[in-house]
């Protein structure tokens, strides 16, 4: 089974509006981190934000937030005020408490319209 | 601070070669993890090195190996290219041992075209 999955492929979104990017997980491991990465066509990987199995409140950075639902394991990100700096694609990633590997989903291709 | 660097960035290799690719990970990191990335897919784990040996394996054979130094770098390397190697090579480092939370520092990737 997919332990990452982004339902996804490609998303578009207007300048300054909000979107959401779905992502649902699946371990048996009590702890486990969820990360949200962005890659521009450049290749490189940059990590957004990060949320903890027994984090209680939901993680914030300046205009990233995860929406974490524990009991449905899910982990959306959600980005306000959209810039059209955020297109690029965007991936789901876990890492289990035995392991130091990343899972990670296909991705959602965002596009930010003017 | 450098992060992350990879080289080459580009590389066009015909079927049956060998590669290697290098990656030097940033300052202060100890382990350096391998991912592929097919065209359109998520990364794909190889490999972890930690202490100049392979720590954790994913579901890759064994045409795929790597090396760590003592300086921290690593190479990959592929054995017997198959057309379906074609992909862009991500390093990732970090330290060992670091709590669960710490994200992984990226490189831009080393992007291998098999002919």
């Amino acid at each position: 089974a997919q332990k990452i999955t982004q339902t996804q492929p490609g998303m578009f979104v207007q300048e300054k509006e909000a979107v959401t990017l779905d992502c649902t997980y699946d371990t048996s491991d009590p702890s486990y981190g969820l990360f949200w990465y962005k890659q521009p066509s450049s290749g490189e990987m940059i990590f957004l934000i990060y949320q903890g199995s027994y984090d209680q409140q939901n993680a914030t950075e300046g205009r990233y937030s995860l929406n974490f639902q524990k009991a449905r394991k899910s982990a959306n990100l959600v980005i306000s005020a959209s810039q059209l700096g955020d297109s690029a694609m965007y991936f789901c990633a876990m890492r289990e408490g035995g392991g130091n590997q990343f899972y990670f989903g296909t991705g959602t291709s965002l596009t930010v319209i003017p | 601070d450098a992060g992350v660097t990879q080289s080459p960035t580009h590389l066009i290799k015909t079927r049956g070669q060998q590669v290697t690719l290098r990656c030097s990970p940033k300052s202060g990191h100890d382990t350096v993890s391998w991912y592929q990335q097919a065209l359109g897919q998520g990364p794909q784990f190889i490999f972890q090195y930690y202490e100049e040996e392979e720590r954790q394996r994913g579901n890759f054979p064994d045409r795929f190996s790597g090396h760590q130094f003592p300086n921290y770098s690593s190479e990959l390397n592929v054995n017997a290219l198959l057309l379906g190697d074609s992909a862009l090579y991500l390093c990732a480092s970090s330290r060992w041992g670091s709590y669960m939370n710490t994200e992984a520092f990226f490189g831009q990737g080393t992007r291998l075209t098999v002919v």
